[in-house]
């Protein structure tokens, strides 16, 4: 099973500062078959990003994801007051795992 | 627009079963790879099970193998999971979502999720 670890664990940010969030897996992702996830508190989890670095529906231009391999980041340019959430990757390359999450807080 | 609802989700004993549904409006349900996943309280996301369009391929989490079952009509766009022998671990929100379609693969990513129903595991 491959084992995605995310990082930091939380990150304490200002509105309109940029957020850098990691995910590393303990094996290398087949076809780069990684997403990022949003979750609210309080809601459902949004897809914002698939194979690595494509923006899912509607998803603003802030978000963008890259990586490959076994080392990814999402990265939100700057910050607006909705983006602090919980993040999480998921890699569906072999069977389909999750990270643990990372949480993006208000400074 | 995409909606998909879950239902049948309550309290139940440890050792017991519970059998939770999804349901769909606005997209060709019979299409789409479709899949459970759970969360519980103050927890993280945990696949729990996929059903490819056709029902040939399913796949279980380890978690759950021997003890849940995934099924789907497509004549009724609906997504079921029967869950037996319920441990006090498996009580979680749990999210019916959709994957892919088209020859992508089972195991893919989900682009909706339904609100959630909730499981609890306790005597």
């Amino acid at each position: 099973e491959i084992v995605l670890t995310q990082s930091p664990g939380t990150l304490s940010l200002s509105p309109g500062e940029r957020a850098t969030l990691s995910c590393r897996a303990s094996q290398s992702v087949s076809s780069s078959y990684l997403a990022w996830y949003q979750q609210k508190p309080g809601q459902v989890p949004r897809l914002l990003i698939y194979g690595a670095s494509s923006r899912a529906t509607g998803i603003p231009d802030r978000f963008s994801g890259s990586g490959s391999g076994t080392d990814f980041t999402l990265t939100i340019s700057r910050l607006e007051p909705e983006d602090f959430a919980v993040y999480y990757c998921q890699q569906y390359g072999s069977s389909l795992t999750f990270g643990g999450g990372t949480k993006v807080e208000i400074k | 627009e995409v909606q998909l609802v879950e239902s049948g989700g309550g309290l139940v004993q440890p050792g017991g079963s519970l059998r939770l549904s999804c349901g769909d409006s606005g997209f060709s349900f019979s299409s789409y790879t479709m899949n459970w996943v759970r969360q519980a309280p103050g927890k993280g996301l945990e696949w729990v099970s996929s059903i490819s369009s056709s029902t040939r391929y399913i796949y279980y989490a380890d978690s759950v193998k021997g003890r849940f079952t995934i099924s789907r009509d497509n004549a009724k766009n609906s997504l079921d999971l029967q869950m037996n022998s319920l441990r006090a671990e498996d009580t979680a929100v749990y999210y019916c979502a959709r994957g892919g379609s088209g020859g992508t693969p089972v195991l893919y990513y989900f682009d909706y999720w339904g609100q959630g129903t909730v499981v609890t595991v306790s005597s």
